[in-house]
């Protein structure tokens, strides 16, 4: 069964300092893998899909690497704002030979941008 | 592009009843949904797959006669929570895979059930 794990649970930085948020996942056959923003009460915002085939993904000041052999993947936010203040969930979609599957969400890094 | 609507967005109900949830994809169409489960402070939980046209497959301990997952069009799935307990309150969230987009998800914004 396909585990997921965040690190760290929770982060506060100061505003203006670059950060990684840690992923890593049991089971290296995946056939994506997903981070996600939620603000409190809120559904979900995709921010980066990485391919299993891939081993980067860049978004404005984000960026997602993925090592699938190790079983990790870290989410860099570069000169971090305090409107990146959320929760950042990762989720990986395990490879089912064609079909969609649901995704095994991390319980996810709290992070507070300190102004 | 690519967005995913749930109404309601917030529902208290008492025990007992039935709570019918909605989720629409409105600029694309999607074969397959997902529904998701989330408590306090923990991560979502994936409850069923649900394809268009065909039964929703439950994942394991997730009960099917309780939650009801209908499919009828590529952008409509609904989750009907029956006999709704206190138990059950909890914030459900709907996600729409978009075809050709390396199975991408996207979510809907989200409903509380609060049942009383």
């Amino acid at each position: 069964k396909q585990e997921v794990t965040q690190i760290p649970a929770a982060l506060s930085v100061p505003e203006g300092e670059n950060l990684v948020l840690n992923c890593s996942f049991t089971d290296s056959a995946i056939y994506n893998l997903q981070w996600f923003r939620q603000d409190p009460g809120k559904g979900l915002t995709s921010l980066l899909l990485i391919q299993s085939s891939q081993r980067e993904q860049t978004s404005g000041r984000l960026n997602a690497s993925l090592d699938k052999s190790s079983g990790r993947s870290t989410l860099y936010i570069a000169a971090s704002q305090p409107g990146d203040s959320a929760t950042y969930l990762c989720a990986v979609e395990a490879y089912s030979g064609g079909g969609a599957d649901g995704l095994t969400f991390g319980k996810g890094t709290h992070l507070i941008i300190q102004p | 592009g690519a967005v995913v609507s749930q109404h309601p967005s917030r529902v208290i109900c008492k025990s007992g009843t039935s709570v019918k949830i909605e989720c629409r994809s409105l600029d694309f169409q999607a074969t397959t949904m997902f529904w998701y489960r989330q408590f306090p402070k923990k991560s979502l939980m994936l409850m069923a797959t649900s394809n268009e046209g065909s039964k929703a497959t439950y994942e394991q301990g997730v009960e099917k006669d309780k939650f009801l997952i209908n499919h009828a069009s590529l952008t409509l799935s609904t989750l009907t929570v029956t006999s709704a307990h206190p138990e059950d309150s909890s914030f459900y969230i709907c996600s729409a895979m978009r075809s050709g987009s390396y199975n991408e998800q996207f979510f809907g914004p989200g409903t509380r059930l609060t049942v009383l």
